[in-house]
């Protein structure tokens, strides 16, 4: 079945530092590739996604590029701030309409001063 | 747009109750709704698709008696954790899925969640 894997928390950064958090997949067919962010005391929302090989997402300074041959969706930003400390997921959808989310186990990332 | 809402945020009640958690879309008619379980430090993980008019969709493991979904409005949906003992402890989340038209396609709006524990 589908899975997704990505990195153990937590994540300790300094702000303007460089994150990277790794997410990798294993699904048949052409997923579409999501990173969904949870804020403290918040539901998740829809960071980014990808629909396609090669796609690229991109929202708030975060960047993520579906690739099929490594089967990865790396999550990236070049300088993060304290307000984007929160717990960040990885998930895929299979390719048909009606098919579910499945997620990563999150990865907390801490941003400080 | 699309806010989906959970009712309530938190709840602590004795072995053997039963619990109800209503989740709401506040602005969008959802034509779908999930329900997730997320354990401290594990992912989410989803028990049952439910939509509007119809009997509720649980993925394997899940007990249908246990959890009963009720999808009665494209508005509403409620779970209910039926005679709840400690190892339902967990954190409920909802999402929602609106109709095709209007919004973007088969995204899903996720609530904050609901904290259960039980004694």
């Amino acid at each position: 079945g589908d899975s997704v894997t990505q990195m153990e928390g937590p994540v300790t950064l300094s702000e303007e530092a460089c994150l990277t958090i790794n997410c990798t997949y294993t699904a048949t067919g052409y997923p579409s590739l999501f990173w969904y962010v949870q804020y403290p005391g918040e539901g998740l929302q829809l960071l980014l996604k990808a629909t396609k090989a090669d796609d690229k997402g991109s929202n708030k300074g975060f960047e993520a590029t579906y690739r099929k041959e490594t089967t990865s969706f790396h999550l990236e930003k070049g300088s993060v701030q304290v307000s984007d400390s929160a717990v960040y997921f990885c998930a895929l959808k299979g390719s048909g309409t009606a098919s579910k989310l499945t997620f990563g186990t999150g990865t907390r990332l801490q941003v400080t001063l | 747009g699309a806010v989906v809402s959970q009712h309530p945020s938190w709840v602590i009640c004795k072995s053997g109750t039963s619990v109800k958690i209503e989740c709401r879309s506040l602005d969008f008619q959802a034509t779908t709704m999930f329900w997730y379980r997320q354990f401290p430090k594990q992912s989410l993980m989803l028990m049952a698709t439910s939509n509007e008019g119809s009997k509720a969709t649980y993925e394997q493991g899940v007990e249908k008696d246990k959890f009963l979904i009720n999808h009665a409005s494209l508005t509403l949906s409620t779970l209910t954790v039926t005679s709840a003992h400690p190892e339902d402890s967990s954190f409920y989340i909802c999402s929602a899925t609106p109709l095709r038209e209007g919004l973007r396609d088969n995204e899903q709006f996720f609530g904050p969640g609901t904290r259960l524990t039980v004694l």
